[in-house]
């Protein structure tokens, strides 16, 4: 089967650097990708890892490691507005999305 | 604004009801998904269109049926629904042959069975 397994909470404090990971078992890896979503808001697209290594976009970087099938997202200096869910998505075999759950990132100030 | 658009943003039918969702994208994307969003569960993938063919169509429900009469609208016809069908019904699109990973998606329709 396939599966992607992200913690569904995190608690960070606004300014600070948070990590949410995903670990992944699919038939097929052709890349992940990471999304936003607010609540009651459509997902949007952040960033796309299709080779081991670190992809750095601003405040967002973005971490594969295809041999562990592990990635990680990390947010720096954390603002109130990153409140939000992030979603990781692999591209399988067929060349579509299998999704995680999404992780619900909380920031106190 | 994601250049993707869906209508209406919200519905409540009755399970002997009939009713259409539309979405339409103005990015000039040749494929374009249905998913299904459920509370605290991942997106499911309902739908696959690539140049107005289907590609996909992940063991979906009957009384769930997709028209996508050219590259830039898609519709989902519902009937008899369950209440279990209840969920955010979200549309996409991305460039075909480009980058599928990097999806734009509507801002969803909230769906309420009765």
């Amino acid at each position: 089967g396939q599966s992607l397994e992200q913690p569904s909470e995190v608690t960070a404090v606004e300014g600070a650097i948070v990590q949410i990971n995903c670990t992944y078992q699919t038939s097929g890896f052709y890349g992940l990708s990471w999304y936003q979503q607010h609540d009651g808001g459509a997902p949007t697209f952040l960033s796309y890892n299709g080779l081991d290594g670190l992809e750095e976009k601003g405040r967002f970087s973005s971490f594969l490691s295809r041999s562990k099938g592990y990635s990680y997202l990390l947010l720096k200096e954390l603002q109130m507005k990153d409140s939000a869910s992030y979603l990781c998505a692999v591209m399988d075999s067929n060349y579509q999305l299998i999704w995680g759950a999404g992780t619900k990132l909380i920031i106190k100030p | 604004e994601t250049g993707v658009t869906q209508t209406p943003r919200h519905l409540v039918m009755g399970m002997t009801n009939k009713k259409s969702l539309k979405c339409e994208q103005h990015l000039g994307h040749n494929a374009m998904y249905w998913y299904k969003q459920s509370a605290k569960k991942p997106l499911e993938l309902m739908f696959v269109y690539n140049f107005k063919e289907q590609t996909e169509n992940n063991s979906v429900p009957s009384r769930f049926s997709p028209e996508c009469p050219n590259s830039s609208h898609l519709f989902l016809h519902l009937h008899t629904l369950q209440p279990e069908d209840s969920a955010l019904y979200l549309c996409a699109s991305s460039q075909e042959g480009g980058s599928p990973y990097e999806q734009y998606f509507g801002p969803g329709t909230r769906l309420t069975v009765t």
